[in-house]
């Protein structure tokens, strides 16, 4: 079973810019959680999309957002990029039926550097 | 608002001694708590979670984690650490909202 895939895994952007991070699922996931790690702040959450609707929203501002499609891929955006946003962004998935009691599985993450 | 706290941004062990890592939590209601392992460049690895039942839960790698509910505490224990263990760790918790939310992370070095 492919695991949580990211891409892309690198990317330079300079401020101003805005960047889109793509996340395929587990097979069979349907929610898909996004977190931002940065060494200072740790892992913060970013939200999380459940059959292609926003469940859960952390606490940042209106440039960060995202989307999921109807195969569970979601991407999320940065627009307007700061210093501040270099970070790994980290995409977890997970399946949410009955049986699950919160266990994620994550990707590699997608390390963003802002120049 | 529910948390979890890890009070050590490093913990040193040499290879061979038990190792701890501390983890408190703030929840309301029956907590959902959980460990992960952070290797260099990769994601989260999932390796243990209590959810009810017995308080010492077992996971990945010979790692095990004591759940005390009136310490609100929930570290993290091996009895013999391997090098290999040198790690970022982190510990979470599943709020109300149903999100995980993780703590700040602590580095373990496991000294030859």
């Amino acid at each position: 079973k492919a695991g949580v895939t990211q891409t892309p895994r690198y990317l330079i952007k300079t401020r101003g810019q805005q960047v889109t991070l793509s996340c395929s699922p587990i097979s069979g996931h349907r929610s898909v959680s996004w977190y931002q790690q940065t060494p200072g702040q740790g892992l913060q959450f970013l939200f999380e999309y459940f059959s292609e609707t926003q469940r859960n929203k952390g606490n940042f501002p209106g440039r960060f957002s995202g989307r999921q499609f109807s195969n569970s891929r979601s991407e999320m955006n940065v627009s307007t990029l700061e210093l501040g946003d270099s970070a790994l962004y980290l995409c977890a998935s997970s399946s949410k039926d009955v049986t699950n009691t919160g266990e994620l599985f994550f990707g590699e993450g997608s390390r963003l550097t802002v120049l | 608002a529910q948390s979890v706290a890890q009070p050590e941004d490093q913990v040193n062990v040499a290879e061979g001694n038990p190792l701890t890592v501390k983890c408190t939590y703030s929840v309301s209601g029956n907590p959902y708590l959980f460990w992960y392992v952070q290797y260099p460049n990769r994601g989260l690895q999932f390796l243990l979670k209590y959810i009810t039942g017995d308080n010492l839960v077992k996971g990945s790698y010979g790692f095990e984690a004591e759940f005390n509910k009136s310490q609100t505490s929930f570290h993290l224990k091996k009895p013999s650490a391997l090098v290999s263990d040198s790690a970022l760790y982190f510990c979470a918790v599943r709020d109300r909202d149903d999100k995980i939310i993780f703590g700040k992370g602590t580095r373990l070095h496991i000294l030859p």
